[in-house]
């Protein structure tokens, strides 16, 4: 396997289900990243982990939990979700956090395939 | 003024056109930039970076205008596989950086026989 893989690629689930996206780099990358797309809307950045430590959480409501357990992998969580969180989780993850393009390359994001989620 | 933004389009141009995609961008501290490429109901994927003095990669061209704040997608001799969406990605620019891109909403391109 290469790249980024995301399980499951698509996943309906009712309001009151538990059920987890997970996400899979073998690019040896430390940085990994949850994404939200909805449509008509960009992309929104729900949570940033460095060497498996959260750096970032964008205001996401507690209903999202990710978990970071290694470097490679990352999960999110979801519990009680609501129609309006139906949309397309992307996954992605990069060499570190400090996204450039500098004189000795780029450091850039690298997409899984996502999980397109229906709530019901 | 949005944080990046985007002519939405749809731009339908015939195979063989030449195409450009311009975008604005808010934060003058902004340093780095990208365009990505989405196709319909799959992920971003990267197709270039932009570097200050612009750069190219056979059919792409892309240029930054720091005084305009914006960076430019020229695309020549369009083919049918052209059609996708392309997002214009830049980064916030401040210290720390943690994962700090801003995508815009996209530009849709549809190349027609």
């Amino acid at each position: 396997e290469t790249g980024v893989t995301q399980t499951p690629r698509h996943l309906v689930m009712g309001m009151t289900n538990k059920k987890s996206l997970k996400c899979e780099q073998h690019l040896g990358h430390n940085a990994m990243y949850w994404y939200k797309q909805s449509a008509k809307k960009p992309l929104e950045l729900m949570f940033v982990y460095s060497l498996e430590e959260r750096v970032e959480n964008n205001s996401v409501p507690s209903r999202f939990s990710p978990e970071c357990p290694n470097s490679s992998h990352l999960f999110l969580h979801l519990h009680t979700l609501q129609p309006e969180d139906s949309a397309l989780y992307l996954c992605a993850s990069s060499q570190d956090t400090n996204l450039r393009v500098g004189s000795s390359g780029a450091n850039v994001l690298t997409f899984g395939a996502g999980s397109r989620l229906t709530v019901l | 003024r949005k944080e990046v933004e985007q002519d939405p389009g749809p731009f339908n141009v015939p195979e063989g056109a030449t195409v450009a995609f311009n975008c604005t961008y808010s934060n003058s501290a902004s340093q780095s930039f990208f365009w990505y490429r989405q196709d319909c109901r799959k992920e971003p994927k990267l197709l270039m970076s932009v570097y200050s003095s612009g750069n190219e990669d056979g059919r792409f061209t892309a240029q930054l205008n720091r005084a305009s704040q914006y960076i430019s997608l020229l695309i020549r001799d369009s083919k049918l596989s052209d059609s996708a969406t392309y997002l214009c990605v830049v980064n916030r620019g401040y210290g720390g950086s943690q994962g700090n891109l801003i995508f815009g909403k996209g530009t849709k391109l549809s190349v027609k026989p």
